[in-house]
């Protein structure tokens, strides 16, 4: 069991917006530490794609964002298309369990 | 430009030990901050260890006592050193370049990642 929430799975048609979110603890996200996203395209390595709760590296489309409150973020994609058919995965720190590094369950995203 | 191979991995006994090579190049291993990352079939992913560039290293229970990550400075290679391994040790290992965000702490992610290289362990 994470200690990252996410939902399993989301779809969404072509075009369409959707959100991915990731829930947390007063010990993780409420306590204040960044969130950073991953997509996992099938068969191949993580690839990092929102660092800092709402940053993108370059090369990442603007269509991706993220945002944090509370004990809670999200990860949002608009305009969707079929190579973001993908999981996608939260990361934080956790101070209870000083788990530097703690990822959520991952989340498939399916566009129909 | 910067890039990491992992290698190492293969088919072991429950009990046995491995290590994993994580080469790196366009960057210095000694000036940054590296991880291994594990993903089980069909599962999440699992950090398994931390080591900083001042040589500090970091573990979560789970394979803390049975794990160790260390590096050779003049190979510019990181490696894990896999003992007792049970058979929920089995995934891809991935190992990754680690960054923070200058002021924020504990924000630690992963900006570069290997391919992989997976481990089996099975009688």
């Amino acid at each position: 069991q994470s200690v990252l929430t996410q939902p399993p799975s989301v779809s969404g048609a072509p075009g369409q917006r959707v959100t991915i979110a990731c829930t947390g603890s007063s010990s993780s996200i409420g306590a204040g530490y960044d969130v950073h996203w991953y997509q996992q395209l099938p068969g191949t390595a993580p690839k990092l794609l929102i660092y800092g709760n709402n940053n993108r590296p370059s090369g990442v489309p603007d269509r991706f964002s993220g945002s944090k409150s509370g004990t809670s973020a999200s990860l949002a994609i608009t305009g969707l298309q079929a190579e973001d058919e993908a999981t996608y995965y939260c990361q934080s720190y956790d101070s209870s369990l000083r788990g530097f590094v703690m990822f959520g369950g991952g989340t498939k995203l399916t566009v129909l | 430009e910067v890039h990491l191979v992992e290698s190492g991995g293969g088919l072991i006994q429950p009990g046995g030990s491995l290590r994993l090579s994580c080469a790196a190049s366009g960057f210095s291993v000694t000036r940054n901050y590296i991880s291994w990352v594990r993903q089980a079939p069909g599962k999440s992913l699992q950090w398994v260890s931390l080591l900083y560039s001042g040589g500090s290293t970091y573990y979560p229970d789970s394979v803390k006592g049975r794990f160790t990550i260390s590096r050779d400075n003049s190979n510019n290679t990181v490696y894990l050193q896999m003992n007792s391994l049970r058979a929920d040790d089995t995934a891809v290992y991935y190992c990754a370049r680690v960054l923070t965000i200058p002021g924020n702490s504990y924000s630690y992610y992963m900006d570069v990642w290997g391919k992989g290289t997976t481990v089996t362990v099975s009688s």
